[in-house]
């Protein structure tokens, strides 16, 4: 079966860096995508990977490794907006969407 | 304006009785998709549409149906709701030839309640 794995919840502190893992096992891989979720509103698309390696966006960065079917969402200087939860999703052989149940992130002061 | 825009926002209804969510988007985007969210779980695919005249079942597609009006619409009808269809249910739209392939955007969300 298909599957996605990331951690349920995590806790930083504002103005320090936070690393959320995924791991997905899928048929086939045409490219995994990170978004950004707050309680009770949209996704909204972060980043998108396809070959191996790190993408850098800002504060945000996102890196994929598909020998080990990993990936990683980095958020740096975090700041109290960037409380939301983290969605991780894996487009498959038949350019289908798998996602992840998502990380909630939680920033104390 | 928003460019994908889902009505009702909110509905409670009762089991038994027939739904349906609307869905339209200026996007220009021909791909069209319905998810649902549950708590601890991932956003799970109902139906989608490649373009008008094609209409595709999803993982849970099962006591859902749906029409794709027009480029700009597509609805979600629930026939007879039940109560474990209870859930935060989302439509998405998505270009392939965008610059990054297919990346979904998301309307703002329809909560829906059956009791």
């Amino acid at each position: 079966g298909q599957n996605i794995d990331q951690p349920t919840e995590m806790t930083a502190t504002e103005g320090a860096i936070v690393q959320i893992n995924c791991t997905y096992q899928t048929s086939g891989f045409n490219g995994l995508f990170w978004y950004q979720q707050h309680a009770g509103e949209a996704p909204t698309f972060l980043s998108y990977n396809v070959l191996d390696g790190l993408e850098e966006k800002g504060r945000f960065s996102s890196f994929l490794s598909r020998s080990k079917g990993y990936s990683y969402l980095l958020l740096k200087e975090l700041q109290m907006k960037d409380s939301a939860s983290y969605l991780c999703a894996v487009m498959d052989s038949n350019y289908q969407l798998i996602w992840g149940a998502g990380t909630k992130l939680i920033i104390k002061p | 304006d928003a460019d994908v825009t889902q009505t009702p926002r909110n509905r409670i209804t009762k089991t038994g009785k027939r739904i349906m969510l609307e869905c339209s988007q200026t996007k220009g985007h021909d791909r069209m998709y319905w998810y649902r969210q549950d708590p601890g779980l991932g956003l799970r695919l109902i139906y989608y549409s490649f373009d008008v005249k094609d209409i595709n079942k999803g993982e849970i597609s099962d006591g859902y149906s749906v029409s794709r009006q027009a480029q700009a619409k597509f609805s979600l009808s629930l026939e007879s709701a039940i109560p474990n269809q209870t859930a935060l249910y989302f439509c998405a739209t998505s270009d392939p030839s965008g610059p990054f392939t297919d990346t979904q955007y998301f309307g703002p969300g329809t909560r829906l309640t059956v009791l």
